[in-house]
Parts: structure tokens; sequence; C-alpha cells
């Protein structure tokens, strides 16, 4: 069946370092594929997303780009704050409909 | 702003007691969805439901019972709930279950806690 996988975290950084968080997919057809964020106390939000090959998502500095040779999704920032310590779900969307998550990477960014 | 709400923020309840949980979208969708997040787990999507119609219960215990009225509003009715049920219940909503209009927008989510 379809799923993603994504790296364990926490991931910890200093303000300003480069961050990638690697996500990898297995799925049938020609699944969307999405990078959610979930910030403290707070429910998912959509952060970017990508619906075919080669194209790339973008928003707040993050970026990630559909690599179906690879099946990957990868996310990154060039320079990352405080502000964007969260934990980050990559996700997929099958052509049959359902979303599927991954397991979520925590993010800690100290000053 | 997501343009999805959900109350009570917080709930704490015994485990005799009964509750819900609302969860309403302002955003013109025709999808509404429960997820479980319980710490050290993955997200667990628990019911869908498409144009008030439930598509989806992932072998969910009876004792989490969804109702869903209309498009806009989602209920998740709780009774005899078990102390490993405390975890953050999140809701959802997207245009439609259909690949290709199934961006999800969830809400704040509720912290629930079962003593």
């Amino acid at each position: 069946g379809d799923s993603v996988t994504q790296m364990e975290g926490p991931v910890t950084l200093s303000e300003e370092a480069f961050l990638t968080i690697n996500c990898t997919y297995t799925a049938t057809g020609y699944p969307s594929l999405f990078w959610y964020v979930q910030y403290p106390g707070e429910g998912l939000q959509l952060l970017l997303k990508a619906t075919k090959a080669d194209d790339k998502g973008s928003n707040k500095g993050f970026e990630a780009t559909y690599r179906k040779e690879t099946t990957s999704f990868h996310l990154e920032k060039g320079s990352v704050q405080v502000s964007d310590s969260a934990v980050y779900f990559c996700a997929l969307s099958a052509s049959w409909g359902k979303l599927q998550f991954g397991a979520g990477t925590q993010v800690v960014v100290t000053p | 702003e997501t343009g999805v709400t959900q109350t009570p923020r917080h709930l704490v309840m015994g485990m005799t007691n009964k509750k819900s949980l609302k969860c309403e979208q302002h955003l013109g969708h025709n999808a509404m969805y429960w997820y479980k997040q319980s710490a050290k787990k993955p997200l667990e999507l628990m019911f869908v439901y498409n144009f008030k119609e439930q598509t989806e219960n992932n072998s969910v215990p009876s004792r989490f019972s969804p109702e869903c009225p209309n498009s806009s509003h989602l209920f998740l009715h709780l009774h005899t709930l078990q102390p490993e049920d405390s975890a953050l219940y999140l809701c959802a909503s997207s245009l439609s279950e259909l690949a290709g209009y199934n961006e999800q927008f969830f809400g704040p989510g509720t912290r629930l806690t079962v003593l």
C-alpha cells in the first residue's frame, strides 16, 4: 500500500542553519505530495504542496521538489529561525483519495 | 486562521462520563475528518465523512461515536473512555474526499485527558 517515510527526529539546529528533512514515498499512480507543519499546541497547517513530478512547492522560505525518479519530497530551508521549531509532516494523496501522513519530524531551533 | 474551529480546546473527563467534541468548518467543504494524535505515535485517521455520509471507520472502538448532521459540523461523542484514549483529537476538512480535492485544513484540536 501507499506509505510515507520521513527521517526521525528530533532535529536540533542553531538559528540560521540549513534545514533538510528527508521524505520518501511509496505509491501507485501519481500522487500529490504535501508538507504540513504543527506548531506547539496547534493543529496541522499546510506548508507547501506539489501535484506532479518536478514541481517545486515553496512557502515561508521552505522548499520541496517532487522527484519521481527518487520518489522523494525533501523539505529544505536555507536559514532557520527559532520560530520554525515545530513538527513537520510529509504526506501524500494517492489517486484513490486517502491522505497518507508520515510519522512527523520534530525540529528544534536554538538561538 | 484556518477556518476550522474545535471546541472545547481542553477536556478532562472520567471513565464513566459522556462528552462530545465539536468541529465546525467555515470553508464550504464537503469532507470532514477526525484524527487521533497520541504522543510518540503517528497521526491516526479515525473517521471520514463525505457529503454527510460516513466513508471511513478505521476500526475505531464503539466508545467513539461520530455524527455529521451537515457538511459544516462534525461531532465526536465519547462514552466510557479509557485512560489510553487521552490524546489530541484533530478535526480536518477538505473540498472533497476525492484525489485532487482533498487538501486538508485542520482545526487546533481538543486535548483530551481521561482520568
